[in-house]
């Protein structure tokens, strides 16, 4: 079975410019998060989706937005980019919405690198 | 609010020596979860423990094993005789709910 699947690894954009990260959850998890692990330290939550709904949301600002599709996908959206959003940006799927319970699987990411 | 310390920022060893990573974590929560994952260089967290704030039995998996001391609240990692593939970043976690709060990580390095 495929794992969590995020795509590009790699991206390079520059200041101001809008990038578009995107995320397959394991086949029949319906929950997807995002992290941000910048350089050096432990990753940060972003998001959390449940049945294409927002289920929390991290300290980020209004620059950073989501969404999840019908079939869970989700896609991660960054505006008006800084060289601070440089960082690995990791998508983990779970069965539900609860972390403890259910536990998140990550995928291996997609670094970003604003210049 | 919910804090993971994770005071070791590296350790180096020599391969075959015994090594413990250290976790100490803050919650309000009375039912909490605790995790550790492994991040290779290739950037994946890999999971390899979840315990409850309901159990405090320590857990051996091979080389690997886990001390949770509600008292002092703490979450400790041992790895015995330890690999040169064991060389990571590793990162302490906590959940009440829907995220995780992750520790800075220890970058643990194994020399042959």
């Amino acid at each position: 079975d495929a794992g969590v699947t995020q795509s590009p690894t790699h991206l390079i954009k520059t200041r101001g410019q809008q990038v578009t990260l995107r995320c397959s959850p394991i086949s029949g998890h319906k929950s997807v998060s995002w992290y941000q692990q910048v350089l050096g330290q432990g990753p940060q939550f972003i998001f959390q989706y449940y049945e294409k709904e927002e289920r929390g949301r991290g300290n980020f600002p209004d620059r950073f937005s989501a969404r999840q599709f019908p079939n869970y996908s989700s896609e991660l959206n960054v505006n008006a980019l800084l060289l601070g959003d440089s960082a690995l940006y990791l998508c983990a799927s779970s069965l539900g919405t609860s972390q403890g319970t259910y536990g998140y699987t990550f995928g291996s990411g997609t670094r970003l690198t604003v210049v | 609010a919910q804090k993971v310390t994770q005071a070791q920022t590296e350790i180096s060893v020599v391969e075959k020596e015994d090594v413990t990573l250290d976790c100490v974590y803050e919650t309000r929560d009375t039912t909490y979860y605790l995790f550790w994952y492994k991040q290779p260089p290739s950037g994946e967290l890999v999971f390899l423990i979840r315990r409850n704030s309901f159990d405090e039995q320590n857990e051996i998996s091979g080389r690997y094993s886990w001390n949770f001391q509600k008292s002092t609240s703490s979450f400790n990692f041992t790895i015995t005789a330890s690999q040169v593939v064991d060389s990571a970043v590793y990162f302490c976690a906590l959940t009440g709910s829907e995220k995780l709060v992750f520790g800075k990580g220890t970058k643990l390095t194994v020399n042959p």
